[in-house]
């Protein structure tokens, strides 16, 4: 069964306090791993996506990376628009049509 | 466009109600969903078309009824719904079933 861990669970960052969010998983065969962010009350928003050990990609603040076993979300400077939960979820190559399954995110505040 | 819209944003329903939602995506894309998120919680898959086909019913009771009138709109149709239902309910699309899913604002649901 494909597995997602997000650590840590809550963050709580001051301005420009660098970071990075974790997430584990366990996959048969990984077809894709998607960062997203969500604020409250509102639908996540795409970051993300990454195929294949080694990866990185980049957008502003945030860079995402990319393990066999795991990803990492960096946070360069933080500013406190960044606060949000990222969720972060993988593709199976195996998984039945387009099945996503989600960690249970992170939760980021950042402090002015 | 990476734009998918949903209405209303808000829905305040009886047990006895019939309702639905609503979501359209002009980008294109093949692949269109339904989640259902409670608080604190990652969005959980309750439906999957294909080309306008239902592809995957992740075991959602009856009273939760899709339709897919054509590739840009997606309805979820509620009738007699429980109060645990209660959630907030968001579409996602992605160009084919292997892509990036790009999530609406979603929908907040109360059924009293």
């Amino acid at each position: 069964e494909d597995q997602v861990t997000q650590s840590p669970e809550a963050l709580r960052l001051q301005e420009g306090e660098s970071s990075s969010l974790n997430c584990s998983y366990t996959v048969s065969g990984l077809r894709g791993l998607f960062w997203y962010r969500q604020d409250p009350g509102k639908g996540p928003e795409f970051l993300f996506t990454l195929y294949s050990a080694g990866e990185e990609k980049e957008k502003e603040r945030l860079k995402a990376t990319l393990t066999k076993k795991e990803s990492f979300l960096h946070i360069t400077a933080p500013k406190p628009e960044d606060s949000a939960t990222y969720l972060c979820a993988v593709q199976a190559e195996e998984t039945s049509g387009s099945r996503l399954t989600f960690g249970e995110g992170t939760q980021l505040t950042v402090n002015p | 466009d990476t734009e998918v819209t949903q209405t209303p944003k808000h829905l305040v329903m009886g047990m006895t109600n019939k309702k639905s939602l609503k979501c359209e995506q002009h980008m294109g894309h093949r692949a269109m969903y339904w989640y259902k998120q409670k608080a604190k919680k990652p969005p959980e898959l309750m439906f999957v078309y294909s080309y306008e086909k239902l592809s995957i019913n992740e075991s959602v009771p009856s009273r939760f009824s899709p339709e897919c009138p054509n590739s840009s709109l997606l309805n979820l149709h509620l009738h007699a719904l429980q109060p645990e239902d209660s959630a907030l309910y968001l579409c996602a699309s992605s160009q084919w079933a292997y892509n990036e899913q790009f999530f609406g604002p979603g929908t907040r649901l109360t059924v009293l």
